[in-house]
């Protein structure tokens, strides 16, 4: 049973610290998303990356957002420094994109709860 | 611009009754429509999508959603409601006028609705 893994589960750090949040997607997918979702702002798309390279990061906070895919096993979000409004639960998904295909469906991971205090 | 809403933030049911999830859109074209479900502390999961052809699309867990063009509407039902079925759901919309393929499959999510199937 194929999953999005997504680690750590929970991360609570200080203000002003940096954090990581790591992805592995579906082997053979070629797609990732990273979404942020807030009681607030509901779910909102991040950022989007196909066969590795960003395609749309615009949702994304650049000052101290950074997102990146060494490699096609790995995806990461970073935040330096984070803040307390940073606060929420972060979801990466992951995709078989077929070049003229309709919209496949997302698969997403279980979510890492940041909270910054 | 395409966007969707749900205009329901929660919606209650009895065990057996049928229930409805109510999902608008709109889209300068045609849209690509899905609905997920968020059970507490998980990702969202796809139920079920409508891209083109029979307004009935049947979808995981007993799930059914019918496309109805005239009133921009994708509602989500069920014939006979489970406890279990409580959850949060989310439709989503793409707009299939969105040109080129850049590969961008951005999707559109409503806000949700939370689902609370009484025993």
């Amino acid at each position: 049973d194929a999953r999005v893994t997504q680690t750590p589960r929970h991360k609570v750090t200080e203000m002003g610290q940096e954090v990581t949040m790591r992805c592995q997607p579906i082997l053979g997918h070629n797609t990732v998303f990273w979404y942020r979702q807030t009681m607030m702002q509901g779910l909102e798309l991040l950022a989007y990356f196909r066969n590795r390279a960003p395609l749309d990061d615009s949702g994304m906070p650049k000052d101290r957002f950074s997102a990146e895919m060494p490699d096609a096993t790995l995806a990461t979000l970073k935040i330096q420094p984070s803040e307390p409004r940073d606060s929420a639960v972060y979801f990466c998904a992951s995709g078989p994109h077929v070049v003229g295909a309709p919209p496949y469906e997302q698969y997403f991971g279980p979510g890492t709860r940041l909270t910054v205090t | 611009a395409q966007s969707v809403a749900q205009p329901e933030d929660q919606v209650n049911v009895a065990e057996g009754n049928p229930l409805t999830v109510k999902c608008t859109y709109s889209v300068s074209g045609n849209p690509y429509l899905f609905w997920y479900v968020q059970y507490p502390n998980r990702g969202l999961q796809f139920l079920l999508k409508y891209i083109t052809g029979d307004n009935l699309v049947k979808g995981s867990y007993g799930f059914e959603a019918e496309f109805n063009k005239s009133q921009t509407s994708f509602h989500l039902k069920k014939p006979s409601a489970l406890v279990s079925d409580s959850a949060l759901y989310f439709c989503a919309v793409r707009d299939m006028q969105v040109k080129g393929d850049t590969g961008f499959q951005k999707l559109v999510f409503g806000t949700g609705t939370r689902l609370l199937v009484s025993p």
